[in-house]
């Protein structure tokens, strides 16, 4: 099974500004990986998949890079509502997992 | 609109069974993959199985293997979940997830979900 491990847990940001989340696989999945969001007693949404392709209607400050086993999310000027927490998750083989996810929270 | 409403959760004993339920619309829906993700309370998500978009492929985490089955009809635009041998740590919320397509198994749109609570 691959392990993703996301980093930090928590992020503490005022708005504004730049947050760079950080998706680490324990072998490579190559540019498998997708990111979502999850706010408060919502289901997740998807932002970004295979890596860097921003998923409908995803605005254009959040991006994302990486392939193999790193992989960032960055979210160049935090607008309230990005506040929340981001989860990845690859599909290079079975079975899919998630990272533990990261907090983004309000400084 | 792609819609998926989730269904079938409720409180069981350990040991016991539930089949959770999806009914879909908004998309064709015999040419997309979908998956179950579960959400314990306060804890992140966790990916529980899936299912091609024939029906011949199923897979499974290694923590349900053997206890869950994923099913779909496309006959009438549904998934389903059967679950056996529930255990406390099967307590969360359930999603349906549609992938984006018959190949990619990220969930474009996700159910409102159905909490499974297993107590003794």
């Amino acid at each position: 099974e691959i392990v993703l491990t996301q980093s930090p847990a928590t992020l503490s940001l005022s708005p504004g500004e730049r947050a760079t989340l950080s998706c680490r696989a324990s072998q490579s999945v190559t540019s498998a990986l997708a990111w979502y969001q999850q706010k408060p007693g919502q289901a997740p949404r998807l932002l970004i998949y295979d890596a860097s392709n921003r998923a409908t209607g995803i605005p254009a400050r959040f991006s994302a890079s990486g392939s193999g086993t790193d992989f960032t999310l960055t979210i160049s000027s935090l607008e309230p509502e990005d506040f929340a927490v981001y989860y990845c998750q690859h599909r290079f083989n079975w079975p899919l997992t998630f990272g533990g996810g990261t907090k983004v929270e309000i400084k | 609109e792609v819609q998926l409403l989730d269904s079938g959760g409720g409180l069981v004993h350990p040991g016991g069974s539930l089949r959770l339920s999806c009914a879909a619309s908004g998309f064709t829906f015999r040419n997309y993959v979908l998956t179950w993700v579960r959400q314990a309370p306060g804890k992140g998500l966790e990916w529980v199985s899936g299912i091609s978009d024939s029906g011949a492929g199923t897979y499974y985490a290694d923590s349900v293997k053997g206890r869950f089955t994923i099913s779909r009809d496309n006959s009438k635009n549904m998934v389903f979940l059967q679950m056996n041998s529930l255990r406390a740590d099967d307590t969360a919320v359930y999603y349906c997830v549609k992938g984006q397509n018959s190949g990619s198994w990220f969930g474009d749109y996700w159910g409102q979900g159905t909490l499974v609570t297993v107590f003794s």
